[in-house]
């Protein structure tokens, strides 16, 4: 089946700063998504990027599928950030989402 | 527009014993899939219900089940519990006509002492 890798596995930031994500994928997808996992558990839809580049407030995103990795961009962290970041691509004619082991991001006052 | 559902929040099994989790899945949206989610890891695809049918399944033994139900809600049923299906299930809904991004439910957390 499809790999999925995801890096760094936990990054620390100060309030304010930026940061960039990386997914990277082993076999074309026809779906990838990015999401926010809260404390409470709950998986927050961020972006549903096959490709291309999509912007959201302070976050952006970028697909390069003929490169096969993904590039989420966090500007002026906040504390609220905090969380896990997955990456999660589909392959096949099921729709099954394969996740990547996500990014742990902790955001300093 | 109502998002995805699940009830109930957490619950506390014994190992042997079965349980059902229930989904409800966003507003017209027709297909609904399982993940369960252990404790540090990412979600893992149990299987996914298209039109009452099982569309896809994971790497799940039989134990695992569910169903769809005309409403497009959905059960997950897991028979003789054991401790490793200690997890978090989540549901995510999904509108397979003009889109394929899936919308997660808060989830259940499941205990097996």
């Amino acid at each position: 089946g499809i790999q999925v890798e995801q890096s760094p596995p936990d990054l620390i930031l100060q309030e304010g700063a930026n940061s960039t994500l990386r997914c990277n994928f082993s076999d074309s997808v026809n779906n990838l998504q990015w999401f926010h996992q809260n404390p409470w558990g709950q998986l927050i839809n961020l972006f549903y990027i096959p490709s291309g580049t999509k912007q959201n407030g302070r976050l952006s995103a970028t697909t390069v599928a003929t490169e096969r990795y993904s590039l989420l961009y966090i500007s002026s962290s906040q504390t609220t950030d905090s969380g896990v970041y997955f990456c999660a691509v589909d392959s096949g004619s099921a729709r099954q989402l394969t996740f990547g082991s996500g990014t742990q991001l902790t955001v300093l006052p | 527009e109502t998002g995805v559902t699940q009830s109930p929040t957490h619950l506390i099994k014994t190992r042997g014993q079965q349980v059902t989790l229930r989904c409800s899945s966003q507003s017209g949206h027709n297909t609904v899939s399982w993940y369960q989610q252990a404790l540090g890891q990412g979600p893992q695809f149990i299987f996914q219900y298209y039109r009452e049918e099982e569309n896809g399944r994971g790497n799940f033994p039989p134990r695992f089940s569910g169903l769809q139900f005309p409403n497009y809600s959905s059960e997950l049923n897991v028979n003789a519990l054991e401790l490793d299906d200690s997890a978090l299930y989540l549901c995510a809904s999904s509108n397979n006509r003009n889109s394929y991004e899936q919308y997660f439910g808060p989830g259940t957390r499941l205990t097996v002492t």
